[in-house]
């Protein structure tokens, strides 16, 4: 059962204006939010992150929601630049003991120039 | 500061053979993980360490050993590797609280004839 869910596998977005990437979880245990970028040939990196506690988490460029009673999250980039394009992932953890993390599949984005 | 190391960064082996990859990371985490990543499936945990001289089992940990017998390494053994096990495999860490990202290698790229 995927706990963590991005369904969305790829999206394109002009350089300039805003993408929106979704995540949706099912366990509402889940206290800890975590977006991650991807290159290719590269290990995911930190990019932002939200406690439950917050329903919103901005760091520059990156803005992420939190909609807990929505099971749901998502992240803003705004503006988009070429270089954001990359996989993203959403991860999710119970910060009570569990130690670990659970990560969605990813999102691919893309944007053009 | 170089982070998360892990070596090699590619290999090729045949089936039935046996391979140990190796992690470490210089930033005194507690914790640590390995994960695989194959299309479509996101980030699957194998095994984790929550500290020197501990394991535990991840989601799909059947044909992999670890050992962590320093805390700066984290070891991910294939005892008779299988096409199965055809791959891209990361190492995280973390220190030992679950509202702090992880840390990733740059993967290591397992092919399996």
């Amino acid at each position: 059962d995927q706990q963590v869910k991005q369904n969305s596998p790829s999206l394109s977005v002009q350089e300039g204006r805003i993408s929106i990437l979704n995540c949706d979880y099912t366990n509402s245990m889940f206290d800890y939010f975590l977006w991650y970028k991807k290159y290719p040939a590269e290990g995911p990196t930190f990019l932002i992150s939200i406690s439950s506690i917050k329903d919103k988490n901005e760091d520059g460029r990156f803005t992420v929601f939190l909609n807990k009673s929505a099971k749901h999250l998502s992240l803003h980039i705004v503006p988009s630049q070429p270089g954001d394009s990359a996989v993203y992932f959403c991860a999710a953890s119970v910060t009570s003991g569990t130690y670990k993390y659970i990560f969605g599949t990813g999102t691919r984005l893309k944007v053009l120039a | 500061n170089a982070g998360v190391t892990q070596t090699p960064k590619f290999r090729v082996l045949k089936t039935g053979q046996s391979m140990t990859l190796l992690c470490a990371q210089d930033m005194n985490h507690e914790y640590m993980y390995w994960y695989r990543q194959d299309p479509g499936m996101g980030l699957r945990l194998i095994h984790y360490s929550v500290g020197e001289g501990t394991t535990a089992k991840g989601e799909v940990p059947d044909g992999y050993n670890v050992s962590r017998l320093k805390k700066q390494n984290f070891l991910l053994g294939l005892e008779s590797a299988a096409p199965s096990q055809t791959s891209v495999y990361f190492c995280a860490s973390s220190p030992n609280h679950l509202d702090q990202p992880q840390h990733f290698g740059d993967g290591t790229r397992l092919s399996i004839l």
